[in-house]
């Protein structure tokens, strides 16, 4: 069974601080992915990753910068952290087989709620 | 550009009855379509995937989805609610191109069940 797990389930940070949120995948998958959930908006995408050090702009990356040194790690960075930024964080990974990567599910962590004070 | 939109924020139904989850989709080319399930204080559970092949799709916990390509729609349906479905329900949509892209979600539906 795929294990996507997030260091920290709830952080509480201040407005300017640098802020690191890192997730780990167990089933070495290539593709990883940061998404925010709020209420009445669902969930919107990041950033992602193909594979080790590389990543790709998602829908919303404005304040957000993401490290993939790692296959199986993947970070999420907030660079001065806003009050705008209070959400949950979702991350997910997925299997890239040769035929196409678009067919195969996403499999989540349990998300990590963070407060900017 | 891929959109899903689901209809009602909020679902309730009785305890035994027909769940209903509507999700229209739009997408250039044939799509793969996802229902997760989010439990309070979880992540994102897989429920099922239409991948192309049989268009009646069957999940887990007794939840299955119709790919109506006509309509546009994945609705999700279950025969019989019980109080455990209780939850907020996503529909996904991700483009047949392959690639790395994310998935395009819809806005959730929170299904509430009524003892």
């Amino acid at each position: 069974d795929v294990k996507v797990t997030q260091s920290s389930r709830y952080l509480v940070k201040r407005t300017g601080e640098k802020v690191f949120l890192e997730c780990v995948q167990d089933m070495d998958h290539e593709n990883m992915f940061w998404y925010r959930q709020d209420p009445g908006l669902g969930l919107r995408l990041i950033y992602f990753s193909y594979d080790v050090k590389m990543k790709e702009k998602g829908d919303i990356p404005e304040g957000y910068s993401v490290s993939r040194e790692k296959k199986e790690r993947f970070s999420l960075i907030l660079e001065s952290a806003s009050t705008n930024q209070t959400s949950m964080y979702l991350c997910a990974s997925r299997l890239e087989p040769v035929w196409g990567a678009a067919s195969q599910p996403q499999h989540f962590g349990d998300g990590t709620r963070l407060s900017i004070l | 550009a891929q959109s899903v939109t689901q209809l009602g924020s909020h679902v309730s139904v009785s305890e035994g009855a027909l769940v209903l989850l509507r999700c229209n989709y739009s997408s250039s080319v044939p799509p793969y379509l996802f229902w997760y399930v989010q439990y309070p204080n979880q992540g994102l559970q897989l429920l099922l995937k239409y991948t192309s092949a049989a268009t009646l799709v069957k999940g887990i916990n007794g939840f299955e989805a119709e790919f109506k390509k006509s309509e546009t729609s994945f609705h999700l349906t279950k025969p019989s609610a019980h109080m455990s479905d209780a939850a907020e329900y996503f529909c996904a949509v991700s483009g047949s191109g392959g690639g790395a892209d994310g998935l395009t979600f819809g806005k959730g539906t929170h299904l509430i069940i009524q003892p």
